[in-house]
């Protein structure tokens, strides 16, 4: 398995409806977890951390199961402006430094 | 401002220049990374330093030598580059250890002619 891998997409999705990424990831003893957005053109900015308990920002939800090994996230009500790419990100242990996904393309339609 | 800064914000070069990429960031971070990524393409891991060592290279061309003279600077030295070498170079720093996420720069934006 790859330290961490994601569907690339893309998600064509119309405005209003709700769609799911998963990331995968090898490493058991990761620390923690994070989900990145991308515009087009433009750096990688944080959206959500990913907490044990699972955690929710509005439209947006973020779970972990640590059994299976996978991190999801859930966007509900899709906006137009939600279309961008979304990049797992898991924080191995120790004092190793982060590993990324490649990212899953959301493209939401009117 | 995300506390990690890129120069030049676009650069434009020759085949057979040389040019430097700069990378500085004042968070308190020991890892930091460069990032390749061409046109509608993902994010391509180019070096990883941490505490000021290399502790990733993934396969990259000689033509791309990187430098990290301390904890803070990062550079990416650039020579005798190819035209599909022109992408968006981006820099990222975090702190290995901690349950903290990275810090992406705004990028560097190459164009080589």
């Amino acid at each position: 398995r790859k330290e961490v891998e994601q569907d690339p997409g893309p998600f064509n999705v119309p405005e209003g409806a709700t769609v799911a990424f998963n990331c995968t990831y090898s490493n058991s003893a990761s620390q923690s977890f994070f989900w990145y957005r991308q515009d087009c053109r433009k750096e990688p900015k944080l959206l959500m951390s990913v907490y044990s308990s699972g955690n929710e920002d509005g439209r947006f939800t973020a779970q972990l199961n640590r059994a299976s090994q996978y991190i999801s996230l859930l966007i509900r009500d899709s906006k137009l402006s939600d279309s961008a790419t979304y990049l797992c990100v898991v924080n191995p242990p120790g004092n190793t430094p982060l590993v990324f996904g490649k990212g899953t393309r959301l493209s939401v339609i009117a | 401002e995300t506390g990690v800064t890129q120069t030049p914000r676009h650069l434009v070069m020759g085949m057979t220049n040389k040019k430097s990429l700069k990378c500085e960031q004042h968070l308190g971070h020991n890892a930091m990374y460069w990032y390749k990524q061409s046109a509608k393409k993902p994010l391509e891991l180019m070096f990883v330093y941490s505490l000021e060592e290399r502790v990733e290279n993934n396969s990259v061309p000689s033509r791309f030598s990187p430098e990290c003279p301390n904890s803070s600077h990062l550079f990416l030295h650039l020579h005798t580059l190819q035209p599909e070498d022109s992408a968006l170079y981006l820099c990222a720093s975090s702190q290995p250890g901690s349950y903290t996420e990275a810090f992406f720069g705004q990028g560097t934006r190459l164009t080589v002619v």
